[in-house]
């Protein structure tokens, strides 16, 4: 089975901290994703990945960066934590050949509060 | 650009009986259709998906969903809902070259 894991399941943090969101896959897939979730809103794309050192903005890429060094490893940062950054932050990964509209794999997501 | 509307944004429905959830797209070209399930705590489950042939599409769990191209939807059903069943449902739709777009999401409530 695909496991993707992410580094903490809820994080606090203070406004203008650094923070870094993990993302480990085990499937040697191609593709990673980092999605936010709010209520009524669904999930939006931050910022994607399909290939090492490769990034691609997704539709509210303002305020994040990402880093993707490995071909496993995914990871969010926000550079200076504000309290609108508050959300469920979801990555997934998927494998190549039919493009965007594989499957994507969900990790169980990290809670972010930003005081 | 495509959107996603799942009309309910809660249901609730005894045990044992069928589920209907709705979802709505609007896209230029031929769509890709999926449908995720959200357990409490946890991340998102591929149910089912549609990229071609037979629009009614069988998924895991005994849900199925219809793809109905005139009326640009992508219904998932279950004839006799279990308590287990209770979660979010998402559906979401992509395309060649596109990003998936999700739902708002659709929250399942089961009554004993």
């Amino acid at each position: 089975d695909v496991k993707v894991t992410q580094s903490s399941r809820y994080l606090v943090k203070r406004t203008g901290e650094k923070v870094f969101l993990e993302c480990v896959q085990d499937m040697d897939h191609e593709n990673m994703f980092w999605y936010r979730q709010d209520p009524g809103l669904g999930l939006r794309l931050i910022y994607f990945s399909y290939d090492v050192k490769m990034k691609e903005k997704g539709d509210i890429p303002e305020g994040y960066s990402v880093s993707r060094e490995k071909k496993e490893r995914f990871s969010l940062i926000l550079e200076s934590a504000s309290t609108n950054q508050t959300s469920m932050y979801l990555c997934a990964s998927s494998g190549s050949g039919t493009g965007v509209y594989n499957e994507q794999f969900f990790g169980p997501g990290t809670r972010l509060t930003v005081l | 650009a495509q959107s996603v509307t799942q009309p309910d944004i809660h249901i609730t429905v005894s045990e044992g009986a069928s589920l209907e959830l709705r979802c709505n797209y609007s896209y230029g070209a031929t769509p890709y259709l999926f449908w995720y399930v959200q357990s409490p705590g946890q991340g998102l489950q591929l149910l089912l998906k549609y990229f071609s042939g037979d629009t009614l599409v069988q998924g895991i769990k005994g849900f199925e969903a219809e793809f109905k191209r005139s009326q640009s939807s992508f219904n998932l059903r279950k004839p006799s809902v279990h308590w287990s069943d209770a979660a979010e449902y998402f559906c979401a739709v992509g395309a060649y070259g596109q990003n998936f777009v999700f739902g708002p999401g659709t929250r399942l409530s089961v009554l004993p």
